[in-house]
This record gives C-alpha cells, structure tokens and sequence, in this order.
C-alpha cells in the first residue's frame, strides 16, 4: 500500500529554521516526482515545488523559488521542505503528495506549522 | 507561470440539484487538467484526471469536461456527501490549483 507518512506539528518562533519531512512506503520512492503544496488556514491549495529523489531535480514555483528549499534522502525514502528563517506568514498546512502522471493520487497527512512569537 | 481561476468560489444548492463547476486557465493547457475534492480537516483527493477520466471509486455522478482553456465540473444530482471543496489543477507547465470552490447542500 501506497504511503506518504509526514513530520508532526511544529510550533516555531520567527526567524527559527525549520525543516518537515514525508516519507515514502510501499512503492519505489525514486521513481516518483513529490510535490509540496501550501495551505493557509482558510484558504486554497497552493502548488510550492517538485523534487525528483532518483537524482534529485528539483523545480519550485516562481512564488516560492527563494523562499524554501526541497530536498531529498533516497537512502531513506523521505523528502523535505525547509526555512532557513520562518515568518508569521508561513503559518499553514503542509502537504507533500506523490505525482503519477501529472496527478497527485496519494498525499500525506498534512503537517501544520503554526509560526508565533 | 499559468493562473487558474475557478468559478463560482462557492455556492449553496439543494440534494438532486445538477451543479457545474468552472475553471479557466490562462494559456492553452490542452488536456493536462485534474480536480480534486477537499473535505475539512482532510487532505484532497484526486476526483477526476486528464479532463475527464473519474479515479476508481469516484461515483458516476461527477464527470470533467473542456479542452484548452476553460474547462468543466459537472455533479448530476448532489448528495450531501458531497459537501466539499473543490480545486483544479493543471500540470502542462509546473503545477498550479485554482482558488477552489465550497459546495454546500
């Protein structure tokens, strides 16, 4: 069974780094592009970047290029998402999502950053 | 990068109602368009892709229509299960979502 398995809640101050993971079970983690996708509380679906973890190609949003770095460990199956510096405006849900064929079939459980003074 | 825009953001209609969803990108997609369904508290769901093509499970009443630029949701006959948020995504260059709609019965 297909498997994204993502970090838990994070509760960070501005300016503090931070990176989340998802991690892949169930099928041949490198072989399959991840996509991470915002959500701010209330709002839409935001599309943020891709990484390709067989050799690590990575392609980001214009609206994120910058702004966050993703990465990957095939050894481990996980992809990641990092701030080198949050701001009270990256307070949202995190999803990371696997992409088949242009679609994202299978996501994970979502992980909330809450950025607070 | 291309912006899509859905429409209308939300809407209220009754169980059995036929309701139509619309999403129009801003450059010629062609058929590189999915929607997903999104219920509170809970990731999305891939509901339609490629246009038209209904995920395993998805119920017969959902179907996608539309080629290019303006593209369709279509429920035949709403059911309160069905109570959700609704988003496009295209994937002809990158990715994006459109802003969503609510659907409320």
């Amino acid at each position: 069974e297909v498997q994204l398995v993502q970090s838990g809640a994070e509760v960070k101050k501005p300016g503090e780094s931070l990176k989340i993971s998802c991690q892949g079970f169930g099928y041949p983690f490198v072989a399959y592009w991840i996509g991470w996708v915002r959500q701010m509380p209330g709002q839409g679906l935001e599309w943020m970047g891709t990484i390709y973890p067989g050799d690590s190609d990575t392609r980001y949003s214009p609206s994120f290029q910058g702004q966050v770095t993703i990465s990957a460990d095939k050894a481990i199956n996980t992809a990641y998402l990092q701030w080198s510096s949050l701001k009270a405006s990256d307070n949202a849900m995190y999803y990371c999502a696997r992409q088949e064929n242009g679609n994202y079939k299978y996501w994970g459980q979502g992980t909330l950053v809450t950025v607070s003074s | 990068d291309i912006q899509m825009t859905q429409s209308p953001s939300s809407l209220s209609a009754s169980v059995g109602d036929r309701v139509t969803i619309t999403c129009q990108a801003s450059q010629d997609i062609a058929k590189y368009l999915n929607w997903y369904q999104q219920k509170p508290g809970r990731a999305p769901q891939l509901l339609i892709y490629d246009v038209s093509n209904l995920q395993t499970g998805v119920p017969s009443r959902f179907s996608g229509s539309g080629f290019g630029t303006d593209f369709n949701l279509t429920v035949s006959s709403l059911q309160p299960e069905d109570t959700a948020t609704y988003f496009c995504h295209q994937y002809d260059s990158l990715s994006t979502f459109g802003g969503g709609t609510k659907v409320e019965i």
